[in-house]
């Protein structure tokens, strides 16, 4: 399996434009969940499906973000607009249910990198 | 609320020294999982181990420990004679079982850094 597919790597945008940040999970994995991470408040959940459904969405910061999973292999972060303060490393993760054994966690991707300027 | 909390900051140890990292969490339930991922300078998250709550058995892997202490709450991981490539950010993770389901939301720690000087 590739793992877990990010895209892009880099996104360098200006302040107001649409930014859609793009995930594909392992296949076979029930969960998928997208964090941020910034020096200033680490790594931060903000919003994670279940079997495409979103189960918990408290973590996205304001309407500006939304996230969708259309089917299981594809899932998008949109911010509009986006706003300086939303430079971050966005990453995605997909999972079994933890109820499955064994010792396993998150897969996470390479994460993307945004930029607004 | 479940909390984890990682004391140190940042850690700079010399090559082939050990060195424990240490992680405390918080969490109301009997039920929870402990994780520690790695994230090397190239920035990816890699998961080392995962515990669940009921099982104190300490874990080695390599030159890879794992000390769980439910009385302290706490879930220390050392690395014996360290090298230059374990040089990264080592993160801690709780993850709490909520009303018996497969609920899987994961928190992490703020991070230690770990600097391992040739």
């Amino acid at each position: 399996d590739a793992g877990v597919i990010q895209s892009p790597r880099h996104e360098v945008t200006e302040m107001g434009q649409e930014v859609t940040l793009r995930c594909k999970p392992i296949s076979g994995h029930d969960y998928l969940f997208w964090y941020r991470q910034t020096m200033m408040r680490g790594l931060e959940l903000l919003i994670y499906f279940n079997n495409n459904v979103p189960i918990d969405d408290s973590g996205m910061p304001e309407d500006r973000f939304s996230a969708k999973m259309p089917n299981a292999s594809f899932s998008t972060l949109k911010i509009q607009p986006s706003e300086p303060r939303d430079s971050a490393v966005y990453f995605c993760a997909s999972s079994f249910p933890r109820t499955r054994g064994g010792n396993y966690g998150y897969t996470f991707g390479s994460g993307t990198r945004l930029t607004v300027v | 609320a479940q909390k984890v909390t990682q004391a140190q900051t940042e850690i700079s140890v010399v090559e082939k020294e050990d060195v424990t990292l240490d992680c405390v969490y918080e969490t109301r339930d009997t039920t929870y999982y402990l994780f520690w991922y790695k994230q090397p300078p190239s920035g990816e998250l890699v998961f080392l181990i995962r515990r669940n709550s009921f099982d104190e058995q300490n874990e080695i892997s390599g030159r890879y420990s794992w000390n769980f202490q439910k009385s302290t709450s706490s879930f220390n991981f050392t690395i014996t004679a360290s090298q230059v490539v374990d040089s990264a950010v080592y993160f801690c993770a709780l993850s709490e079982v909520e009303g018996g389901t497969s609920y899987d939301k994961v928190i992490f720690g703020p991070g230690t850094s770990l600097s391992v000087i040739p």
